[in-house]
């Protein structure tokens, strides 16, 4: 079957625009998460989803960022004003039920920020 | 402090020899899993395999396998007979618990491996 999907692959944006990142989780796949992988940090837990329970947004970094998930299925991370530290691939995974399954990535978004 | 170390930032192979990568773990949990990912060149994160931290046997998927030493708190990828195609970065990860039953991935830092022809 399809696997997660995201959309744009490449992002490239200027320093204090908002832009929006978009993921298509696993068909049946309850659990929705986000991770940015840049060169300093490596890869960072940003914020989860499972069913209807409220997000975990622990690892936001900043309240520039936000995300939700509508209707328990595609999920769109928004970053506002935008700083070129933000530059980085956002990855987006889901799994079955979260606390004990696999979680399958999709190809990332890469954004950039001039 | 970190909780999970791979102390190989690049590991070259022969094609057709065996490599093992490394990792170790820190976690007070009981119960925790432990992955590891591939990611090409291309950037997408592959799924390779799991051991769950009850597990009695070390896991294996095709030409990996999972070397998990629980009291030392290691949880070594082996990959048998390397083919070109796995040149690429590998991550360990485990699976930690988080605010209100959530949960999510703390990666290591990752390897790079090479292999030669």
């Amino acid at each position: 079957g399809a696997g997660v999907s995201q959309s744009p692959s490449n992002k490239v944006t200027e320093k204090g625009k908002d832009v929006e990142l978009r993921c298509d989780p696993i068909s049946g796949h309850t659990a929705l998460y986000w991770y940015r992988q840049s060169l300093g940090q490596g890869l960072e837990f940003l914020i989860y989803f499972q069913g209807n329970s409220a997000p975990d947004k622990s690892g936001l970094p900043s309240d520039r960022f936000s995300a939700e998930r509508t209707g328990g299925s595609v999920s769109t991370l928004t970053i506002q004003r935008t700083q070129q530290e933000d530059s980085a691939v956002y990855l987006c995974a889901s799994s079955r039920h979260g606390r004990t399954d696999t979680q399958y990535f999709g190809p990332g978004t890469r954004l950039t920020v001039l | 402090a970190q909780k999970i170390t791979q102390t190989q930032p690049g590991m070259f192979v022969q094609e057709k020899e065996a490599v093992t990568l490394d990792c170790t773990y820190d976690t007070s949990d009981p119960s925790y899993g432990l992955f590891w990912y591939k990611q090409p060149s291309s950037g997408e994160m592959i799924f390779l395999i799991y051991q769950g931290s009850y597990d009695q046997q070390n896991a294996t998927e095709g030409r990996y396998s999972l070397n998990f030493q629980k009291a030392r708190k290691s949880a070594n990828l082996v990959i048998s007979a390397s083919q070109l195609g796995d040149s690429a970065m590998y991550f360990c990860a485990m699976r930690e618990r988080g605010q209100g039953g959530s949960e999510k991935l703390v990666f290591g830092k990752g390897t790079k491996l090479t292999v030669n022809p």
